[in-house]
């Protein structure tokens, strides 16, 4: 069975500062999908990420995949309170797969 | 372009009660997921299907949860009898394949 540890599973940061997520999986994978939720909100996806040494970056947001590993990290950048949001990671249960199984989310607070 | 839709959006029954939750997916999508979202467990799929079939269900928790997708565009969760313990919200996502899914806003579901 696929785990998938999301750390740290809530994170408050001061506007401006830097910090990374990170996403551990258990089994081999082909790609790595990121998403946002707001409180009480669907979620939104972010980023998808396909293929070993895979990087994406959207405003202050960079996600990168290593396959070998089994990690995926999201960087955040000088933050901002409209970055506050649970963040989850979710890969496939195997290769090629379509059934993802989500991290436990990580919940972030930007503090002024 | 009208994204995943899922009526009704909240619903409160009693216990015992048939409930009914409906999904429309994005048009031209060709997989199409529930899951269901609570404090304890997270998120979880419950079952996906692919043009129509259903391709994996084994994380619908008993025989009370039935799911149909009669067409390429309607999809229906049914759970009967309800009970207290299936209160959560419940999405229906959508994509093409390897693609990011596309999540609709949610049915909050309250069984008293």
């Amino acid at each position: 069975e696929l785990k998938v540890e999301q750390n740290p599973l809530f994170l408050s940061m001061q506007e401006g500062k830097n910090y990374t997520i990170y996403c551990n999986y258990s089994t081999t994978s082909d790609r790595l999908y990121w998403y946002r939720q707001d409180p009480g909100k669907s979620l939104e996806s972010l980023f998808v990420l396909l293929s070993n040494g895979a990087v994406k970056q959207e405003g202050r947001l960079m996600a990168s995949l290593d396959t070998k590993a089994r990690l995926s990290t999201l960087h955040i950048t000088a933050a901002v309170h409209d970055l506050s949001a649970t963040y989850f990671c979710a890969p496939p249960i195997n290769f090629g797969n379509e059934k993802l199984t989500f991290g436990t989310g990580t919940r972030l607070t930007i503090i002024p | 372009d009208a994204g995943v839709i899922q009526s009704p959006r909240h619903e409160v029954t009693e216990m015992g009660q048939e409930v009914t939750l409906r999904c429309k997916p994005i048009s031209g999508h060709n997989s199409l997921f529930w899951y269901r979202q609570t404090m304890m467990r997270g998120l979880e799929l419950l079952i996906y299907f692919n043009n129509n079939v259903p391709i994996d269900d084994s994380g619908m928790p008993e025989d009370r949860f039935s799911a149909k997708m009669p067409n390429a565009s309607f999809s229906t969760l049914k759970i009967q009898p309800s009970e207290p313990r299936d209160s959560a919200v419940y999405f229906c996502a959508s994509s093409f394949i390897r693609e990011p899914q596309h999540f609709g806003d949610g049915t909050r579901l309250s069984i008293l």
